[in-house]
Formats: C-alpha cells, structure tokens, sequence
C-alpha cells in the first residue's frame, strides 16, 4: 500500500461542475507536490508546497486551486474545467530540502474525466 | 537545464529473460541524482533505485541494477529475470544534488511488456 493516499480515485464531472481532489501522508514531509500527467507521457508538475506555503506554480489555469491546510494534507480544488484538463493527477510527498538519495513518494493518482 | 532521454517508446521481453531500459541525459550540474521510477496500469509511480553521479559503485536493488557510465551520461536500467508484474511504464528521471533545484526532470518513459 501507497503511504501516500489520493482520494477519489476516479471522478468523473462537468464542465461547470466544483469538485477537489484530496491528498494525504503522514509521513513527516514537509514539500507536498501536485503533478498532471497524460496516458504514456510523463507526470508534469502543477504546484509545489513547502512548509505549507506555495513555493511553485507552474503557470497553471485558475481553475485549478490548490490548498495545503496543514502539513499532511494537500487539496486541489477544481473549477470549470475543460475536456483537455482530463488525465491523471498525482500527489507526491518529500523530505525538504531533500537529500540526495531521497526521492519523491508519490500516491495511486486520481483519474479525472471531464464531460 | 537538464535533460532526460529515453529513447525506447516500447520494449517486449519473455518473462525470466533480462531486459535493459535506456536513461541518458544532460545537465551543467557538477553533481546529481538519477532515479528511476515504475508506473504500472494502477497509476502508482514506485520508485525503484537510485544512482548518485559521486557513487563509485553502479546501484543495485534486488532484481534491478543501474548500468551507470558517467562518462557517456547514461544511466540504463536493468532488471534481470523479468516477471509478469514487471510490465509497467519505466520513467528515468533527474534531479541537481542538494542546493540545487529539486525538483526533478522526468523522462518520455519506457512501456515495458513481459511476454509469458
């Protein structure tokens, strides 16, 4: 089982429709990213939390709204978005500043189709 | 910048055979990290090994191995008696040593098939 743990794991909405995508890990990371990713390509990064501040946005639509509320979990809410915002989207947890060896840990995703 | 190729869209093996996965890439830092990563149909990306540009020894975790040459910047993935569950996408990626930028550089990745 994934430490990290992205909630729900399909979600299928409307183009007007208000939805969020929850995230969350215990343990003790304190950078929390959210990335899109595309069917056989590779995971692009959306936004980057550290300390539960926002330190990179990857100029990414306004409809798209993250929010870290403490240091374990990570939302990212979703407003009127469009058929091309229709992919997986993954959250992923880190030591920060991470050392060298220490990778990203990264949840099963939440794949969102929009109608 | 930094830069991660991959340059096999696709790759077939029989099962129990070894199978190489092809990493180079490109960057101006004097020290870094490679990672590689599995993603299997489920979504979840696993992360497998890692190979930092210091090491004098090439990584090794279980049934995967890093063939890394510095020399050439590449750092190619080897998983040795291949089984079903291995078929996944295979993604290389890259990030500077600490003090710099760490966010990391992910490559196209690799669709891998175990064939029984």
């Amino acid at each position: 089982d994934t430490e990290v743990t992205q909630t729900p794991k399909h979600l299928v909405m409307g183009m007007t429709n208000k939805k969020s995508l929850k995230c969350e890990q215990h343990m003790g990371h304190r950078a929390m990213y959210w990335y899109k990713q595309k069917a056989k390509k590779p995971p692009e990064l959306m936004f980057v939390y550290s300390y539960e501040k926002l330190s990179i946005n990857e100029s990414v639509p306004s409809r798209f709204s993250p929010e870290c509320p403490n240091s374990s979990l990570l939302n990212l809410h979703l407003h009127a978005l469009q058929p091309e915002d229709s992919a997986l989207y993954l959250c992923a947890s880190g030591i920060f500043p991470p050392g060298d060896n220490q990778p990203q840990h990264f949840g099963d995703g939440t794949r969102l189709s929009i109608l | 910048a930094q830069k991660i190729t991959q340059t096999q869209p696709g790759m077939f093996v029989q099962e129990k055979e070894a199978v190489t996965l092809d990493c180079t890439y490109d960057t101006s830092d004097p020290s870094y990290g490679l990672f590689w990563y599995k993603q299997p149909s489920s979504g979840e990306m696993i992360f497998l090994i890692y190979q930092g540009s210091y090491d004098q020894q090439n990584a090794t975790e279980g049934r995967y191995s890093l063939n890394f040459q510095k020399a050439r910047k590449s750092a190619n993935l080897v998983i040795s008696a291949s089984q079903l569950g291995d078929s996944a996408m295979y993604f290389c990626a890259m990030r500077p040593a600490s003090g710099g930028s760490y966010i990391p550089t992910f490559g196209r990745g690799t669709s891998l098939i175990v064939h029984p």
